[in-house]
């Protein structure tokens, strides 16, 4: 079993729709959880994070974590064509190296 | 700009061959970390240097990778007789002693023929 599991995709959705992103982890050692997003052929770049159970908002976006159940979900609120890309989570155990989900592919069409 | 940077962008090699690649963190940031990720996959974590000390290596840093930074500023990353399965991006990133965000670079994209 991997350490994470996250849903590739590809979601299309259309502008201006709720958008869910959703992983699950198996080691109870993670307390941080990365939400990167990556364009077509760059780096990712993190998007938020958050410090074990709890939610966390940050603009359009709104990160979740339930520890029980092991899940992180991502909400985007409001979609733009410009969300268009990679979103991975990434959680970890302290200050450890990161643990990437395989990515979700979003396209938001106009 | 005064983030993550990584050279060279690309690079095509034949099998068999070395190659090495090179980052450079953002200023003082005592952690530089190496993932590779393949198409449709997420990043898999290399290796993690603190400083100039190589603290831990993923089972995937075959006995072909070498991984060094030295005085603790740039890192390089040193493939032996590449093979096409290397072929891949390889991101680097770093981030500051005390805190857990890890920023990355653009990566060096790998393709091994």
């Amino acid at each position: 079993q991997k350490e994470v599991e996250q849903d590739p995709g590809p979601l299309s959705v259309p502008e201006g729709a709720i958008v869910s992103l959703n992983c699950t982890y198996s080691n109870s050692a993670f307390q941080y959880f990365m939400w990167y997003r990556q364009y077509s052929r760059k780096g990712p770049e993190l998007l938020m994070y958050t410090y074990s159970s709890g939610n966390k908002e940050d603009g359009r976006f709104t990160a979740q974590v339930d520890k029980s159940s092991k899940y992180i979900s991502l909400f985007i609120r409001d979609s733009q064509p410009s969300d268009s890309a990679t979103y991975l989570c990434a959680p970890r155990a302290g200050a450890n190296n990161l643990f990437f989900g395989t990515g979700t592919r979003l396209t938001v069409i106009p | 700009d005064t983030g993550v940077s990584q050279n060279p962008r690309h690079k095509i090699t034949k099998r068999g061959q070395n190659v090495t690649f090179r980052c450079d963190p953002i200023s003082e940031h005592n952690r530089l970390y190496w993932y590779r990720q393949t198409l449709g996959q997420g990043p898999e974590f290399l290796t993690y240097f603190q400083n100039e000390a190589q603290l831990e290596k993923s089972r995937l840093l075959s006995d072909r990778f070498s991984a060094e930074r030295p005085k603790g500023s740039f890192s390089t990353l040193e493939i032996q007789r590449t093979e096409q399965g290397d072929s891949a991006m390889y991101l680097c990133a770093s981030s500051p002693l005390a805190q857990e965000t890890q920023y990355f670079g653009p990566g060096t994209r790998l393709l091994v023929l």
